[in-house]
Formats: structure tokens, C-alpha cells, sequence
């Protein structure tokens, strides 16, 4: 069965801190992993990860995925309170005839993490 | 350009009642999926449409039921609510739902079943 996990579940950590939050997968047909933010409702997105594009950067916040070892990594450098949030990571399915699942994302259960001023 | 809107917000319904919920996607975006997001199981797939055609179901009992219109709205109803409903549901949009795209989402429609 096609799984994703993440961890930690939760992280404290203060301003200004480094935090790595860890996403691995178990998929048949990979194709991409996705990293969303969530704050108040809406998930918002981060980055889409391939097999062509295994690093992205966006100011503090960078990704990496080792599709050897089947996992992604979301780094957030120098952490300040508006990082609070869950941040989901995801991956689309596709079926097993090599089809695209239109439309599925499997989330993983999501890290929630608290920035302390 | 608007995103994606949900209405309603909040929603408060008793057991045995049923609710239809209403996502309206970005303009130009024809796939619209629906997830329910609960503190036990996290974000849930329930189904996707795209051109008012369902084309993907995750494992929800048949309560559990969507549509899509002309304009590519979407609406889902569960109907006999179970406290286990409560929840907030989430949809999202994309352009033609394909896994290269990205999915955007709603606010969410947090409904409670008393």
C-alpha cells in the first residue's frame, strides 16, 4: 500500500534556529513529492520535487529528494515565528498500469512545527 | 486572479442530518478534488472531478457523494451524519488534475456533527 511518513510529528524550536523536517515515501510509479504549508486553513505550496528537479530553494526554505532512498527533506534556515505552522508533504499517484490518478494526493500525517519568539 | 473559494466556513449539523458543501476553483482550472482533514487521520483523498465526471474515489463509505457543474463548481454532500464526520474538508484545483500539477486549495468548510 502506497505510504508516505513523515517526522517529526511536532518540533519546538526559538527564532533563529535551523529545523529539518523529514518526509519518506513507499509508492509504486513515483513521479514527483510535493511540500505544502498550513497555517489556518488553507494548505499552501512550497515546492514540487522530481525525478528532473531534486532541489529547490526559495529564501530560507529549501528541499532536496533522494529518490534512492526514498525520501525529501524541507530545511528552514534562521526560523521566526510566522514559520509556525503544519507543513504536509504529499505525493500524486499514479495507477499501477502507469496511468496518471488524476487528482490524488496522499499526504503524510504532517509535522507540526512551533516557533518560539 | 481569486482562488479557490469554499463556502460554507463553519457548519454545525446534527447526527443523521446531511450537509452539502460547495468549492468553487480557480478560473481556468476544470479538476477540483476534495479531502477531508481530521486530527486522528490527516488530509484524506475523497474524489476528484474533472468536466463534471468523477475520476478518482478514495475509500469513504457511500455517504460520502460529489458533483461537478458546467463551470466546473463542485459540491459534496454527506448525508446521515456521523460524529466521525466532523472534520475540515478541503478541496483543490488544478488545471486538468494531472500529476505534474500543482493542486491549490480552498480555506476548508470546518464542519462539527453534534
Amino acid at each position: 500500500e502506497d505510504k508516505v511518513v513523515q517526522s517529526p510529528l511536532s518540533l519546538v524550536v526559538h527564532e533563529g534556529d535551523t529545523v529539518t523536517l523529514n518526509c519518506s515515501y513507499e509508492v509504486t510509479n513515483f513521479r514527483s513529492l510535493l511540500w505544502y504549508k498550513q497555517e489556518k486553513k488553507a494548505p499552501t505550496f512550497l515546492f514540487m520535487l522530481t525525478s528532473s528537479g531534486i532541489e529547490k530553494k526559495s529564501g530560507r526554505l529549501s528541499s532536496i529528494l533522494d529518490k534512492k532512498e526514498l525520501f525529501s527533506i524541507l530545511n528552514i534556515t534562521a526560523t521566526q515565528t510566522g514559520d509556525s505552522a503544519i507543513y504536509l508533504c504529499a505525493v500524486p499517484l499514479l495507477t499501477n498500469a502507469g496511468g496518471t490518478s488524476y487528482g490524488k494526493l496522499t499526504f503524510g500525517q504532517g509535522t507540526i512545527l512551533t516557533v518560539h519568539p | 486572479k481569486a482562488g479557490v473559494t469554499q463556502t460554507p466556513r463553519y457548519l454545525i449539523k446534527t447526527r443523521g442530518q446531511q450537509v452539502t458543501l460547495s468549492c468553487s476553483p480557480i478560473s481556468g482550472h476544470r479538476s477540483v478534488s476534495w479531502y477531508q482533514q481530521t486530527p486522528g487521520q490527516g488530509l484524506q483523498f475523497l474524489f476528484e472531478y474533472f468536466s463534471e465526471t468523477q475520476r478518482n474515489k478514495g475509500n469513504f463509505p457511500g455517504r460520502f457523494s460529489g458533483r461537478q457543474f458546467s463551470n466546473s463548481r463542485s459540491e459534496m454532500n454527506v448525508s446521515t451524519l456521523e460524529l466521525g464526520d466532523s472534520a475540515l474538508y478541503l478541496c483543490a484545483s488544478s488545471f486538468t488534475g494531472g500529476w505534474g500539477e500543482t493542486q491549490y486549495f480552498g480555506p476548508g468548510t470546518r464542519l462539527l456533527v453534534l
